[in-house]
């Protein structure tokens, strides 16, 4: 089955550390999103990449990195300048950037920072 | 910039009851408009969308009208179901051009809690 995988469903790690967050798709799908989810507000998005080796900043970049070497991974990297990592993360794909393609979501990862 | 503004929940209904959830838009151009839904823990989830104005998008026994008179995208169902307990937004995606182009942009969220 299509579809978007992300990895672990859960991650703790301490103050101070890098984590990697992994997102995978086969959906063949070009742009691929990362989204933050505090609870009681809407997804905020942190970077966001229309095509291979292509990524551009979102509304909170800030404190995160990213890579897209393959056409189906976009990992995202919580580094140790995020002030309040702690939250829901949601990877998303797209068939295209441009155009009225719906956004498909992974089950998403909850990072608690200890 | 866009934006889109949901009413505040938590909406609590029994079942069957009638569910509208208040959505509004503030947007460049001509927005595609969408509705998703999340269950607990789980990622977000397609539940209906519109493209053009007076476009009714509907699944699942909901519906949503684009109003380009009121920028509004309520979300309606006429019975709700224990199932539908979760968390609903409304979102947008623009069409002018520029840096917010293909951006999906959400509203906060509403929580329905629909009891037996």
């Amino acid at each position: 089955d299509g579809g978007i995988t992300q990895s672990p469903k859960y991650l703790f790690r301490k103050e101070g550390q890098n984590v990697t967050l992994s997102c995978e798709q086969n959906l063949n799908h070009d742009a691929m999103y990362w989204y933050r989810q505090d609870p009681g507000q809407g997804l905020r998005l942190i970077y966001y990449s229309q095509i291979v080796n292509d990524f551009q900043k979102g509304d909170i970049a800030e404190g995160y990195s990213v890579s897209r070497e393959k056409k189906e991974s976009f990992p995202l990297t919580v580094t140790s300048a995020q002030k309040n990592p702690t939250a829901f993360y949601l990877c998303a794909s797209k068939k295209s950037f441009q155009g009225q393609h719906e956004q498909f979501f992974g089950p998403g990862t909850r990072l608690t920072v200890l | 910039g866009d934006s889109v503004t949901q009413m505040e929940g938590p909406v609590t209904l029994s079942e069957e009851a009638f569910l509208t959830i208040n959505c509004t838009y503030t947007a460049t151009g001509y927005p595609s408009l969408f509705w998703y839904v999340q269950y607990p823990g789980e990622g977000l989830q397609l539940l209906l969308k519109a493209t053009k104005a007076d476009d009714k998008g509907s699944n699942k026994g909901f519906e949503a009208t684009y109003r380009k008179e009121t920028t509004s995208f309520h979300l309606e169902k006429g019975s709700v179901q224990v199932s539908d307990s979760a968390v609903y937004f409304c979102a947008l995606t623009s069409n002018a051009g520029g840096t917010s182009y293909g951006k999906l942009t959400f509203g906060q969220g509403t929580i329905l809690t629909v009891h037996p």
